[in-house]
């Protein structure tokens, strides 16, 4: 089976800008979940989602959003960029209902100018 | 909720050497637990897993991890290591129950191995 894809690899953005990236999931995988990775505060849980409905939050203002389609791809949108923003963005998707044993895609740098 | 701790931020080793990365968490409800690694300008990749049955576990590039519920503790290890093991390791966990796709992970453990 082919990996987790994400789209694009790299992104590079003004402040004020919005932004949307995309992430497809192993085949077969329902639960999707998104995780943001800083130098000073590590790898963060964004949010999961699981046949279209979110059902995990973390810790992000409202600014960071996400949805998931039919096909289990899903998208997160970040509006008003701020330079903090600037991060690898993982994707990770799971076969498991509770989302626990997860597999990650290559990411998304994000660089906010 | 979970806590995850790595007790080593760099582990500088030689190659062919022993090496232990040493993972702690904390939770009130059972857990999961992984360890990821991730190699520069990549991803992480799923190394070892404990789910449930035995509490060794064993990657095939012949890493392992033993999950300790008394001392709530998923050491690494590798009795060899290579030049190719470079890289940051991460240990996560994930609670039973109703905590959906949240992984909670260390700051992880950067390991170099010298020749």
């Amino acid at each position: 089976k082919a990996g987790v894809t994400q789209t694009p690899r790299y992104l590079i953005k003004t402040r004020g800008q919005q932004v949307t990236l995309s992430c497809s999931p192993i085949s077969g995988h329902r639960s999707v979940s998104w995780y943001q990775q800083t130098p000073g505060q590590g790898l963060q849980f964004l949010f999961e989602y699981f046949s279209e409905t979110q059902r995990n939050k973390g810790n992000f203002p409202g600014r960071f959003s996400g949805r998931q389609f039919s096909n289990s791809r899903s998208e997160m949108n970040v509006s008003t960029l701020e330079l903090g923003d600037s991060a690898l963005y993982l994707c990770a998707s799971s076969e498991s209902p509770q989302g626990y044993e997860q597999y990650f895609g290559p990411g998304t740098r994000l660089t906010v100018t | 909720a979970q806590s995850v701790t790595q007790l080593d931020s760099q582990v500088p080793v030689f190659e062919e050497a022993p090496v232990e990365l040493r993972c702690n968490y904390s939770s009130s409800v059972s857990v999961y637990l992984f360890w990821y690694v991730q190699y520069p300008n990549q991803g992480l990749q799923l190394l070892l897993k404990y789910l449930s049955g035995s509490t060794l576990v064993k990657s095939i590039n012949g890493f392992e991890a033993e999950f300790n519920k008394s001392q709530t503790s998923f050491h690494l290890r590798k009795p060899s290591v290579h030049i190719s093991d470079t890289a940051e390791y991460f240990c996560a966990v994930i609670a039973g129950g109703t905590s959906y796709g949240k992984l909670t992970f260390g700051q992880g453990t950067i390991l170099t191995v010298h020749p």
